[in-house]
């Protein structure tokens, strides 16, 4: 079945530095959504990208979806320690199932 | 308005004996779903409702599993009986559109 693969799966920063985790497919997505997860906590939901080479933004997150629609990238600009948590990307269909990648865990130290 | 309830938030059974998680959708949403999160591996799909009707169950790993949403209201997932593979966190979600919700989970351990 479809695979969704996103790495690294763990990854460490000082506060105040860059983070990117990416996400990546051998088939074309449908549509990408990425979710937060903190600690003890559940995912929730943060932005869905549709069109190819699409780029969205939110505050200090930026979202892009590639070309081909095979891969996707969340890339947080000076991590704070409220970024820390899994964050998840995964293929999204209307009316079926999503399909996770495995997740990013961050960690932030100040 | 309230969001996706599951209940027990924590259970820790025995090898062999039966639980059963429940899950509240959000009022008026058709579609629910079931994931299950192993400790440090992906959310994997368990299963899919429309309404009462499972859409997709693909994702069950045995008939140990039995999930059920009778009256398309809130749902049931049975484990019976538990192994211990069974042990993490179940996830609950429902969605109307493109957005899907997430509960906070029923924390499953088997000893």
């Amino acid at each position: 079945g479809q695979q969704v693969m996103q790495i690294p799966q763990y990854q460490h920063v000082q506060e105040g530095e860059d983070f990117t985790t990416y996400c990546n497919s051998s088939t074309t997505l449908s549509n990408i959504q990425w979710y937060k997860q903190r600690p003890g906590g559940h995912p929730v939901f943060l932005i869905q990208l549709v069109k190819s080479g699409e780029v969205k933004k939110q505050k200090r997150l930026t979202f892009q979806f590639g070309e081909a629609k095979k891969n996707s990238s969340l890339h947080i600009t000076a991590t704070q320690t409220t970024d820390v948590g899994t964050y998840f990307c995964a293929d999204y269909q209307a009316g079926t199932a999503l399909i996770f990648g495995k997740g990013t865990t961050l960690s932030v130290s100040s | 308005e309230a969001g996706v309830t599951q209940f027990p938030s924590h259970s820790v059974i025995e090898k062999g004996q039966t639980v059963t998680l429940r899950c509240d959708p959000i009022s008026g949403h058709d579609n629910l779903y079931w994931y299950r999160r192993v400790m440090g591996k992906e959310i994997k799909f368990l299963l899919h409702f429309v309404k009462e009707s499972k859409q997709d169950e693909s994702g069950m790993p045995n008939n140990r599993f039995l999930a059920e949403r009778t009256g398309g209201t809130y749902s049931t997932l049975k484990v019976q009986p538990a192994e211990l593979e069974d042990s993490g966190v179940y996830f609950c979600a429902s969605s109307q559109g493109n957005t899907i919700y997430f509960g906070e989970g029923s924390w499953l351990t088997v000893v």
